[in-house]
């Protein structure tokens, strides 16, 4: 079946500093979606990414989708205490399927 | 309320019990999802309805899991004979539309711990 692979499973950081996660794909995937998880929260929707090669910001968070839509990456500019959390991958190919994540932590 | 709601939001239970966990979707959304977290995994997917009819249940992981919602709003998950390894947090997911584009929206979940 369809799955997702999360790299790295944690990113340790000191706040200001840069961010990314990758999410792969062994299939070519139609859309692909991006979730944040708090510590002790649920999942809550980012972004979508639908084209190839698309690039979507969301101030100091940039999602990109590659040119063969088997892979993204979320990065996130001069991370913040706030950014801390859980970032998942969603790949819908007939079944919900997400990435088993990774978990930011952020040194002030 | 505006959100997926999901109740209880903790349930301790003995092995062996049955159990049933609700989840009310936000008003208007056709499409829900049963998830179930285990520590440091991502959401696993179990089952997905489309109004009152299963749409995709072949992430149950066998006959003692099964989920009904009845008049394509409120969903129930139902566990009989539970076991230890059913320990996990069940989440739910709403969405307006159909397939993959339209993004989910979780409740807070139901931690269910079996002893």
């Amino acid at each position: 079946g369809q799955q997702v692979m999360q790299i790295p499973q944690y990113q340790h950081v000191q706040e200001g500093e840069d961010f990314t996660t990758y999410c792969n794909s062994s299939t070519t995937l139609s859309n692909i979606q991006w979730y944040k998880q708090r510590p002790g929260g649920h999942p809550v929707f980012l972004i979508q990414l639908v084209k190839s090669g698309e690039v979507k910001k969301q101030k100091r968070l940039t999602f990109q989708f590659g040119e063969a839509k088997k892979n993204s990456s979320l990065h996130i500019t001069a991370t913040q205490t706030t950014d801390v959390g859980t970032y998942f991958c969603e790949v819908n190919a007939g079944k919900s399927t997400f990435g088993d994540g990774t978990t930011l932590t952020v040194k002030p | 309320g505006a959100g997926v709601s999901q109740t209880p939001s903790n349930k301790v239970t003995e092995k062996g019990k049955y159990v049933e966990l609700r989840c009310d979707p936000i008003s208007g959304h056709t499409a829900l999802y049963w998830y179930r977290q285990s520590l440091g995994q991502g959401p696993e997917f179990l089952i997905y309805f489309q109004g009152t009819g299963a749409a995709d249940d072949s992430g149950l992981p066998n006959d003692r899991f099964f989920a009904v919602r009845p008049e394509g709003s409120v969903s129930t998950l139902k566990i009989q004979r539970t076991e230890r390894g059913d320990s996990a947090v069940y989440l739910c997911a709403s969405s307006l539309g159909t397939g993959s584009n339209s993004p989910l929206h979780f409740g807070n979940g139901t931690r269910l711990t079996v002893t």
